[in-house]
């Protein structure tokens, strides 16, 4: 299971971080991502972090502003986002990854993070 | 940056085959993964790999992949199949989804 917490409403130029909770698997054997979607609106990768941390990467438009982080010993996954913007209004999900060849397997039910004055 | 075009919407009449298409630049050297997404919840994968059906599929969800398409092909559409897929690559170092195609079940 992977439950996201941590989103809600917050002023642009803002701060938010969430966090993701797994449980039912070892988080430290997995790559894991953050993927968003604005309402209505297709989904958008965000951030991927590999299962040691040693390799990280961030979609364009989060690029400088949100760090992704993990804590394998919680078992815990995490966003730090910074300088949020109203076009990062979004529901924001969790998601386990098998490999860039089998894909993105597990997904949680997500967290809305709104961005508004 | 990489590209995944998809059409907007698909129709199929309850029973026959929808196809649903993901157009890239020479996406059949990439492995592509399609999620199904209903209303109000998390997408879920339904073929990954450009044709593997993970646990719980029906087997009436089947994909394929080469040259500059990816189709993911649902035999005898149920209503239950209406909703949004989204073809997905990895492009060196992001992953790229497609925008999404509604699927309708009249």
């Amino acid at each position: 299971q992977l439950v996201e917490s941590g989103g809600g409403l917050v002023q642009p130029g803002g701060s938010l971080r969430l966090s993701c909770a797994a449980s039912g698997f070892v988080l430290e054997m997995y790559s894991m991502n953050w993927v968003r979607q604005a309402p209505g609106k297709g989904l958008e990768w965000v951030a991927f972090i590999s299962s040691q941390s040693r390799t990280i990467h961030y979609g364009d438009s989060v690029k400088g502003r949100f760090t992704i982080s993990r804590d394998n010993a919680q078992n815990s996954l995490y966003l730090q986002m910074n300088n949020l913007r109203a076009e990062d209004t979004a529901v924001y999900y969790c998601v386990r990854e098998l490999g860039i060849a089998e894909g993105l397997d597990f997904w949680g039910p997500g967290t809305l993070v709104t961005i508004s004055s | 940056s990489y590209e995944l075009t998809q059409a907007v919407s698909v129709s199929v009449a309850l029973g026959q085959t929808a196809k649903i298409t993901c157009d890239g630049n020479n996406i059949g050297r990439k492995n592509v993964h399609w999620y199904q997404q209903k209303p109000g919840q998390a997408p879920e994968v339904v073929i990954n790999t450009d044709k593997n059906r993970p646990s719980g599929i029906p087997e009436r969800f089947s994909g394929s992949n080469s040259g500059n398409t990816a189709t993911l092909t649902i035999s005898r559409a149920q209503a239950g199949d209406e909703a949004d897929y989204y073809c997905q690559v990895w492009d060196g170092s992001n992953w790229v989804f497609g925008g999404g195609t509604r699927l309708t079940v009249l």
